[in-house]
């Protein structure tokens, strides 16, 4: 089966760097991706790594050990309106359409 | 158009009630999904839609019916639910390799 961990909440102020981390276990790896979701609002995609490494997307990168089953993300100049759950996910060993999330990471930005 | 759209964005409704949530998306996506989700908690997967046809079905009990009319279109058909079943409802859409799901903003449902 899947699973994957990830920190339940993380707090930084504005302007600081945060990372934030996953680990994960698959029967069959497709790539580690990130979701961003506001409360009340609905979950977007930030980012898909498939090969080992650093994605960077703005003031947001993502990277990738396969060996280590282990990815993080990276928000850097962190605004007041980074404060929403983080979620990674990976797709399942058995099915494409499958995507397996994380518990969740909250990140709260203080002034 | 990049968006799926689903409405109602809230419904209330009563145990012995019939409604239906809608999602529709134009960016030629031939995957739909139906995941549910419970406050400070991750999306649930329900049910997947593949070229049109049932592909993934998450042992959802029945009072809760899935329907695709055509590519664009998802539906979820809701009878006699339980308090439980309240939660947020997203419909996402993606490519056919399961890369970067799109999420439509939700149903907010209150079953009383």
């Amino acid at each position: 089966g899947q699973s994957l961990e990830q920190p339940s909440e993380v707090t930084a102020v504005e302007g600081a760097i945060v990372q934030i981390n996953c680990t994960y276990q698959t029967s069959g790896f497709y790539g580690l991706s990130w979701y961003q979701q506001h409360d009340g609002g609905a979950p977007t995609f930030l980012s898909y790594n498939a090969l080992d490494g650093l994605e960077e997307t703005g003031r947001f990168s993502s990277f990738l050990s396969r060996s280590d089953s282990y990815g993080y993300l990276l928000l850097q100049e962190l605004q007041m309106k980074d404060s929403a759950s983080y979620f990674c996910a990976v797709r399942d060993g058995d099915s494409s359409y499958k995507l397996i999330f994380g518990s969740g990471t909250r990140l709260l930005v203080r002034p | 158009d990049t968006e799926v759209t689903q409405t109602p964005k809230h419904l209330v409704m009563g145990m012995t009630n019939k409604k239906s949530l809608k999602c529709e998306q134009h960016m030629g996506h031939r995957a739909m999904y139906w995941y549910k989700q419970k406050a400070k908690k991750p999306p649930e997967l329900m049910f997947v839609y593949s070229y049109e046809k049932l592909s993934i079905n998450e042992s959802v009990p029945s009072r809760f019916s899935p329907e695709c009319p055509n590519s664009s279109l998802l539906n979820l058909h809701l009878h006699a639910l339980q308090p439980e079943d309240s939660a947020l409802y997203l419909c996402a859409s993606s490519q056919e390799n399961g890369y970067g799901y799109t999420f439509g903003s939700g149903t907010r449902l209150t079953v009383v």
